[in-house]
């Protein structure tokens, strides 16, 4: 089976720079995806790693360690509008089935 | 283009109740999925179909079925709903099951009393 943790919540002010950790198991591995949601609203795709390293998208970066089953989210220059739940999620041995983390609740403050 | 929709928006149901959950995406997208997701909770696979003519078990089957009507829907249908069921139902799409990015419809909010 697959299982997946985040925080809970994580707090920053506008400007910062915050990282949303995501440490999973899994039998099978085939890359770590990362999804925003907003309240209310509907997930939508931020990044996606399949190898170990960076992959950076404007002001959001992805990083994934394979060897050591985690990975994250770094957001920069933080605006109120990033205010959101992040979820991790990853795909399982079959590449069928994904399972998704709990999620993190990110407050960016003024 | 509008992406992956679904009917209804909200709805709510008496214990014992059936109602099926209509989604529709215009991508041309060979697989489809149904989540659900619960307050404070991630997103929990119910049902997919990697292609049309074919559906398959997710995490969390019990309670409901599904149908692939064609490349471009995907039908939910809660046969005799339960306060257990109460939920956020996602459907989502993506080009073929080892697509990585998946996209989602708005949502249907389900309150079962």
């Amino acid at each position: 089976g697959q299982s997946l943790e985040q925080p809970s919540e994580v707090t920053a002010v506008e400007g910062a720079i915050v990282q949303i950790n995501c440490t999973y198991q899994t039998s099978g591995f085939y890359g770590l995806s990362w999804y925003q949601q907003h309240d209310g609203g509907a997930p939508t795709f931020l990044s996606y790693n399949a190898l170990d390293g960076l992959e950076e998208t404007g002001r959001f970066s992805s990083f994934l360690s394979r060897s050591d089953s985690y990975g994250y989210l770094l957001l920069q220059e933080l605006q109120m509008k990033d205010s959101a739940s992040y979820f991790c999620a990853v795909r399982d041995m079959y590449g069928q089935n994904f399972v998704f983390g709990p999620g993190t609740r990110l407050s960016v403050l003024p | 283009n509008a992406g992956v929709t679904q009917t209804p928006k909200f709805q709510v149901l008496k214990t014992g109740q059936s109602m099926t959950l209509q989604c529709a995406q215009d991508m041309n997208h060979n697989s489809m999925y149904w989540y659900r997701q619960d307050p404070g909770m991630g997103l929990r696979l119910i049902y997919y179909s990697a292609s049309e003519g074919t559906t398959d078990k997710g995490e969390v089957p019990n309670g409901y079925n599904v149908s692939r009507l064609n490349k471009r829907e995907f039908s939910l249908r809660l046969e005799s709903a339960a306060p257990s069921q109460t939920s956020v139902y996602f459907c989502a799409s993506s080009d073929d099951m080892g697509d990585y990015e998946q996209y989602f419809g708005p949502g249907t909010r389900l309150t079962v009393t």
